[in-house]
């Protein structure tokens, strides 16, 4: 199984700022790659695909880059909604499907 | 507009099956595969199963190959989940998740709310 390592765990940041989260896969997954933010007791929701491609209705401070085995989430102009843990998400080779273990971001 | 609900959780013992379902609406059901992916209180997501738009593939976590079984019943809108031989660690809210695209397998762009499942003695 592709195995999919996010870093940090977690982090603090400051509304206003630039944040990155990287995600690793244990090989070469092309650009299928999804981010999902997740918010407490709440579903996930999608955010990016294709490495980079941002999902309709998702705010233009979020974007995604990389190919390949690493890849970058950055968050500009942080917000006080994006308190959330964030997730990564490889589709090339299945089964499995597998997630990155998590990024918890929290506004201070 | 598209909506996913669950139903069937609740508590049951080591051993015991379980069946959840998954409703869908707002959508053409029988064009998209359909997942399972479930969450451990406090920890992170796990793709449990998928079923492809026509129900002719089928794939598996390993965690659950062989106990578990994917269907889907394109003329009612639903899914299911039969969970055999549960097991403390399956225990979890379990999402179903459509994926995004037509006739592939992929990634999720829309969750039902989640049912809990516990498995205790």
């Amino acid at each position: 199984a592709i195995r999919v390592t996010q870093s940090p765990s977690s982090f603090s940041a400051s509304t206003g700022d630039r944040v990155t989260i990287t995600c690793r896969a244990s090989q070469d997954i092309s650009n299928y790659l999804a981010w999902y933010q997740q918010k407490p007791g709440k579903a996930p929701n999608l955010l990016i695909y294709a490495a980079s491609t941002l999902q309709s209705g998702v705010p233009s401070r979020f974007s995604g880059s990389g190919s390949g085995t690493d890849f970058t989430l950055t968050i500009t102009y942080l917000q006080s909604e994006d308190s959330a843990t964030y997730y990564c998400q490889q589709y090339y080779i299945y089964p499995p499907i597998t997630f990155g273990q998590g990024t918890r971001l929290e506004i201070k | 507009q598209v909506q996913l609900m669950e139903s069937g959780g609740g508590v049951v013992q080591p051993g015991r099956s379980l069946r959840l379902s998954c409703t869908a609406s707002g959508f053409i059901f029988s064009n998209y595969a359909i997942h399972w992916v479930r969450q451990a209180p406090g920890k992170g997501l796990e793709w449990v199963a998928v079923i492809s738009y026509d129900g002719s593939n089928r794939y598996y976590a390993e965690s659950v190959e062989g106990r578990f079984t994917i269907s889907r019943d394109n003329s009612k809108n639903t899914l299911s989940l039969q969970m055999n031989s549960l097991r403390a660690e399956d225990t979890g809210v379990y999402y179903c998740a459509k994926d995004q695209q037509m006739a592939t397998i992929k990634y999720f762009d829309y969750w039902g709310q989640g049912t809990l499942v516990t498995v205790s003695s």
